[in-house]
């Protein structure tokens, strides 16, 4: 079985650009979170969507950064426009239960802001 | 104060050794607790769940003490494998939230 996969794996652009982030979940998994280490932080919480609806966006930064979830499957992070401070690797987890500390994550897109 | 502290390490230790981490969480109305490992640009895996009568998985066994506020994690007869970062992780359950809060992570790096 396919594990949580997002693209690109690392992405260099400058500041002021737009840049997608993409994940797939496992498949049937209900559940699909974003989080990001920023450089020298530990592992920070963004949002979560259940199916297509955003459950919690709490961590969510400011409003350059939008969430998508269009019909339940793959998710995409869209930063625009990037700033300096964006810079990190963005996780993507996914679970099949919705209150669970079991999460299965995707290996990262390494954003890279100039 | 960060809701979840980790020595950062590194540690390093031999091969066969015992190695214990410990981390503590600053919000008493926390529910659930984790280790998660991460191997060197690599995502987080769960490691184990932490459970309050303490629990053993094989080499491993995670403690907890509420009233202390701290988690441990100790690690018997260390192999060449176990080098990895150990975060500590917690779901708060005050606020409603129930998003992963990590630690920043312990590195362990056993050497020959």
């Amino acid at each position: 079985e396919a594990g949580v996969t997002q693209f690109p794996s690392h992405s260099v652009i400058e500041k002021g650009q737009t840049v997608t982030l993409r994940c797939d979940p496992i498949s049937g998994h209900d559940n699909l979170y974003w989080y990001r280490r920023v450089m020298g932080k530990e592992i920070k919480f963004l949002l979560h969507f259940v199916k297509e609806s955003k459950q919690d966006e709490s961590g969510m930064p400011n409003n350059r950064f939008l969430a998508e979830r269009t019909g339940g499957t793959y998710s995409t992070l869209k930063v625009q426009p990037a700033e300096l401070e964006d810079s990190g690797v963005y996780f993507c987890a996914s679970s099949q239960e919705r209150h669970t500390g079991e999460l299965f994550f995707g290996e990262g897109s390494r954003l890279t802001v100039l | 104060r960060k809701e979840v502290e980790q020595d950062p390490g590194p540690f390093n230790v031999p091969e066969g050794a015992t190695v214990a981490f410990n981390c503590t969480y600053s919000n008493s109305a926390s529910q659930s607790f984790f280790w998660y490992r991460q191997d060197c640009r690599k995502e987080p895996k769960l490691l184990m769940s932490v459970y309050s009568s303490g629990n053993e998985d094989g080499r491993f066994t995670a403690q907890l003490n509420r009233a202390s506020q701290y988690i441990s994690l100790l690690i018997r007869d260390s192999k060449l494998s176990d080098s990895a970062t150990y975060l500590c992780v917690v779901i708060f359950m005050d606020t409603g939230r129930r998003a992963l809060t990590f630690g920043s992570g312990t590195r362990l790096q056993v050497q020959p």
